[in-house]
C-alpha cells in the first residue's frame, strides 16, 4: 500500500501570508495526486488533481507542484476563506489520503 | 449542477450490518466516464477510501475492508448503496458518497473523488 505523510500537521498563519503545505509519497506516483479543501463539518472540496492541475473554479492562489514522491500545495496570499483542512490524496493505485494540515489563524 | 445525497441509520449496534444509500440528482449514475464510491471519515480523523463502483456493477474495495464490504448500484432509481458487515466502535464514522474519477493503469485503478455528499453521521454502540 502507498502511504501519504502530510507535514505540518498544523500551520498557523495570517491573512496575506504565503503558506506551503507538503505531501510525501512512500512510493513513486507520478504526477498522480489530488488536493482538496475541507472545512468544518462540510464534504471535502477538490481543488487540485494531477499535482498541478486547478480545478475549475478554484482561485488561482492556490497552486501544487512535485512529482514521484514529494509534492507542495502552496496558497500565495492566505485569504479568511482558506482557513480550512487540506488533505493529499494519491490515485496512482485506487486512493489513500494524507492525515490532513490544518492551517489556523495566527 | 450534480448532487449526491447520502441516507440510512445514524444508529448501529456492534456484529451488526451497516447500510446506507447514496442518491444522484442532477445526473446519470450510468455515465459511462464515472465510478461512484465511498469514503467515511472517523471523529476528528483523517479520511480513508471504502470502496468505488460503475454503473455496471464493476467495483474497486480498499484491501483493508474488502472482506466486510459490498457496494451495490441501482441504475433505476439513480443510487448505489454501502453495505459494511460485523461492525465495531472503530466503524463509527461520518460517511460520504462520492462520483468517482477512474484513471486506469494496466490492471490498477486510480479514483479520485468529486463532487461529494455532504456527509452523514454513523456511530456504532449497543
Amino acid at each position: 500500500d502507498i502511504q501519504m505523510t502530510q507535514s505540518p500537521s498544523t500551520l498557523s498563519a495570517s491573512v496575506g501570508d504565503r503558506v506551503t503545505i507538503t505531501c510525501r509519497a512512500s512510493q513513486s506516483i507520478s504526477s498522480w495526486l489530488a488536493w482538496y479543501q475541507q472545512k468544518p463539518g462540510k464534504a471535502p472540496k477538490l481543488l487540485i488533481y494531477k499535482a498541478s492541475s486547478l480545478e475549475s473554479g478554484v482561485p488561482s492562489r492556490f497552486s501544487g507542484s512535485g512529482s514521484g514522491t514529494e509534492f507542495t500545495l502552496t496558497i500565495s496570499s492566505l485569504q479568511p476563506d482558506d482557513f480550512a483542512t487540506y488533505y493529499c490524496q494519491q490515485y496512482n493505485s485506487h486512493a489513500a489520503f494524507g492525515q490532513g494540515t490544518k492551517v489556523e489563524i495566527k | 449542477q450534480l448532487q449526491l445525497q447520502e441516507s440510512g441509520p445514524g444508529l448501529v449496534k456492534p456484529s451488526e450490518t451497516l447500510s446506507l444509500t447514496c442518491t444522484v440528482s442532477g445526473g446519470s449514475i450510468s455515465s459511462s466516464s464515472y465510478y461512484w464510491g465511498w469514503i467515511r471519515q472517523p471523529p476528528g480523523k483523517g479520511l480513508e477510501w471504502i470502496g468505488s463502483i460503475y454503473y455496471s456493477g464493476s467495483t474497486y474495495y480498499n484491501p483493508s475492508l474488502k472482506s466486510r464490504v459490498t457496494i451495490s448500484v441501482d441504475t433505476s432509481k439513480n443510487q448505489f448503496s454501502l453495505k459494511l458487515s460485523s461492525v465495531t466502535a472503530a466503524d463509527t464514522a461520518v460517511y460520504y458518497c462520492a462520483r468517482t474519477r477512474i484513471t486506469i493503469f494496466g490492471v490498477v485503478a486510480g479514483l479520485m473523488f468529486d463532487p461529494w455528499g455532504q456527509g452523514t453521521l454513523v456511530t456504532v454502540s449497543s
